[in-house]
């Protein structure tokens, strides 16, 4: 099946700097990705929609200056969280589509001291 | 809104032991359903998944069924392994300029003990 990486796996800053996460298809190209935040012990909530070569949508309540996303090819995408706070920590999870399915990335934990 | 709510966990169960894990959705129109597992270190992987009322999705001994009279999508299997221990999330999907957008339970953390 198609694969989704992910990178860093995990990732520790310290508060006030910025951090950025790399998905990457694999095997296949993808003009969607999806970035997924997932908190403990809740359902994973879609943040924001990445378009290749165009904006990324936004989720309501998703603070677009902050959490900064570029699509810049068809294998990858990028999620910078921007002046990180420790109530940003959480993990962050991708996806890319293949025609109308969803292959997801493994994960990114973040933990912002 | 739509919104997905399953059983959340976290269970145990003994190897050969029956599960089930219930799954009820709102939704506006008519979604697709999906079970995803997410293995201890892995991704989420799609287990199955149903398109229209009455559909019966099937994977790997898993089965669920789409209920449009009750708005559920309940899994099961009938007889647990070991390597079932993951977490499973059941979610609807509604499209969005062509492509899938998800929204997900909270996911329901399953042990199999030997």
């Amino acid at each position: 099946g198609a694969v989704v990486s992910q990178h860093p796996s995990r990732v520790i800053c310290k508060s006030g700097t910025s951090v950025k996460i790399e998905c990457r298809s694999l095997d296949f190209q993808a003009t969607t990705m999806f970035w997924y935040r997932q908190f403990p012990k809740k359902s994973l909530m879609l943040m924001a929609t990445s378009n290749e070569g165009s904006k990324a949508t936004y989720e309501q309540g998703v603070e677009k200056d902050k959490f900064l996303i570029n699509h810049a090819s068809l294998t990858l995408s990028t999620l910078t969280v921007t002046s990180a706070h420790p109530e940003d920590s959480s993990f962050y999870i991708c996806s890319a589509n293949q025609g109308l399915a969803q292959f997801f990335g493994p994960g990114t934990r973040l933990t912002v001291l | 809104g739509d919104s997905v709510t399953q059983m959340e966990g976290p269970v145990t169960l003994s190897e050969e032991a029956f599960l089930t894990i219930n799954c009820t959705y709102t939704a506006t129109g008519y979604p697709s359903l999906f079970w995803y597992v997410q293995y201890p270190g892995e991704g989420l992987q799609l287990l199955l998944k149903a398109t229209k009322a009455d559909d019966k999705g099937s994977n790997k001994g898993f089965e669920a069924t789409y209920r449009k009279e009750t708005t559920s999508f309940h899994l099961e299997k009938g007889s647990v392994q070991v390597s079932d221990s993951a977490v499973y999330f059941c979610a609807l999907s509604l499209s969005q300029g062509g492509s899938e957008k998800l929204v997900f339970g909270k996911g329901m953390k399953l042990t199999v003990n030997p």
